[in-house]
């Protein structure tokens, strides 16, 4: 299985609401990221977590939390967003310090901050 | 510190046209180099990849090469088609980082008419 799953594919949330975004990937690996990818821009580096543990966190504010409950899930909790939040949010895993360091990445969740 | 720089598009280009799009990079060391394409709709796919100079990557009718003297990695296909229609990333893995810190270039959105 070479893919990363992602749920859900869109989210449409009030800046009140406390929302989950969901990731998963059965390749073993051991190192999962967060991007957020404004339109027409590249994808931008949120957090690494690389055996379960937070390895990066690219001062993301702390409405943004991530979790890693285990190897092959990977979490983003969302709360009190603002509307410039709305992006795609690119789930991506890899295997640490093996290959070339490609990535691998799920298809995104759409937000939208109403 | 580490950079990658692509021509900027969009590049329109009949179907059967020849393509090129430019990548140069900074960086220290030997890093690995990546281009990802993202069709509309859709998270990043690694097309092809190269981790020393003078390696060729290619995939799908597309080829890079590693070019240490030039600091370069461009893209060319001999015969694009309309489902070639995406945007193009090209990415620098620093050496020595376990590959967690992916650098993108801006992207160039290719378009095929048919």
């Amino acid at each position: 299985d070479t893919e990363v799953t992602q749920t859900p594919k869109h989210l449409v949330m009030g800046m009140t609401n406390k929302k989950s975004l969901k990731c998963e990937q059965h390749m073993g690996h051991r190192a999962m990221y967060w991007y957020k990818q404004k339109a027409k821009k590249p994808p931008e580096l949120m957090f690494v977590y690389s055996y379960e543990k937070l390895s990066i966190n690219e001062s993301v504010p702390s409405r943004f939390s991530p979790e890693c409950p285990n190897s092959s899930l990977l979490n983003l909790h969302l709360h009190a967003l603002q509307p410039e939040d709305s992006a795609l949010y690119l789930c991506a895993s890899s295997q640490p310090g093996g290959g070339a360091g490609e990535q691998f990445f799920g298809p995104g969740t759409r937000l939208t901050v109403l | 510190g580490n950079s990658v720089t692509q021509m900027e598009g969009p590049v329109t280009l009949s179907e059967e046209a020849f393509l090129t799009i430019n990548c140069t990079y900074t960086a220290t060391g030997y890093p690995s180099l990546f281009w990802y394409v993202q069709y509309p709709g859709e998270g990043l796919q690694l097309l092809l990849k190269a981790t020393k100079a003078d390696d060729k990557g290619s995939n799908k009718g597309f080829e890079a090469t590693y070019r240490k003297e030039t600091t370069s990695f461009h893209l060319e296909k001999g015969s694009v088609q309309v489902s070639d229609s995406a945007v193009y990333f090209c990415a620098l893995s620093p050496f020595n980082t376990g590959g967690f810190k992916t650098i993108f270039g801006a992207g160039t959105r290719l378009f095929v008419k048919a």
